[in-house]
């Protein structure tokens, strides 16, 4: 079965850019969280998806958003780039349903810099 | 300002040992943990879970203990490899069971003495 895949693994940007980065769940899993990192402030949540809908939501700005498709698959986006926006950003997936938690699994994530 | 890297709480433990990482974690409305590996440049890998009505866990070669009274969370290893070593992570859900808002500690560095 295969992990969690996110891409790109590396990416530089410059300030005021915006980026997209993609994550690709395990089969069959429907919530797809994503996470920042950052030597300062660790890891943090940034959102929640589950069945195409934002379920839960982390204290980031609005330059901050994020979709899912319909095969569970998710995207997060992030506008006018700044220079502390660099970072690992990690997305989470787990089966999301019945009411219960499950594992949650990452994937290696995608670093992102920005210059 | 200068960002400053969080400062990581350190275990170094002689290879065949056991070791213990400690947690402490902030809501008493928690209901589901996990502890994480991380290792250089990695994601954070599953070690194991625990459900809020249960105190201890147990997969191969880790121990899961919770505390809820005082909010305490602990990873036990045993016999503890050179492969063990990484940063350990704590996760608590802080959101209703199902869905997922982890809120993660600060992490342990474990170094293991071959």
């Amino acid at each position: 079965k295969a992990g969690v895949t996110q891409t790109p693994r590396y990416l530089i940007k410059t300030r005021g850019q915006q980026v997209t980065l993609s994550c690709s769940p395990i089969s069959g899993h429907r919530s797809v969280s994503w996470y920042q990192q950052t030597p300062g402030q660790g890891l943090q949540f940034l959102f929640e998806y589950f069945s195409e809908t934002q379920r839960n939501k982390g204290n980031f700005p609005g330059r901050f958003s994020g979709r899912q498709f319909s095969n569970s698959r998710s995207e997060m986006n992030v506008s006018t780039l700044e220079l502390g926006d660099s970072a690992l950003y990690l997305c989470a997936s787990s089966l999301g349903s019945g009411g219960t938690n499950t594992e949650a699994f990452f994937g290696q994530g995608t670093r992102l810099t920005v210059v | 300002g200068e960002s400053v890297g969080l400062h990581l709480p350190t275990l170094s433990v002689q290879e065949g040992d056991n070791s213990i990482i400690n947690c402490a974690y902030s809501n008493s409305a928690s209901d589901y943990f996990i502890w994480y590996k991380q290792e250089s440049g990695k994601g954070p890998q599953f070690i194991i879970d625990i459900r809020s009505n249960m105190d201890k866990r147990q997969g191969q070669r880790v121990t899961v203990l919770l505390n809820k009274t005082v909010k305490h969370l602990s990873l036990q290893i045993a016999a503890t490899q050179p492969g063990d070593s990484a940063v350990y992570f704590c996760a608590e859900n802080m959101s209703g069971a199902g869905s997922y808002q982890l809120t993660f500690g600060k992490g342990t560095k474990l170094s293991v003495i071959p």
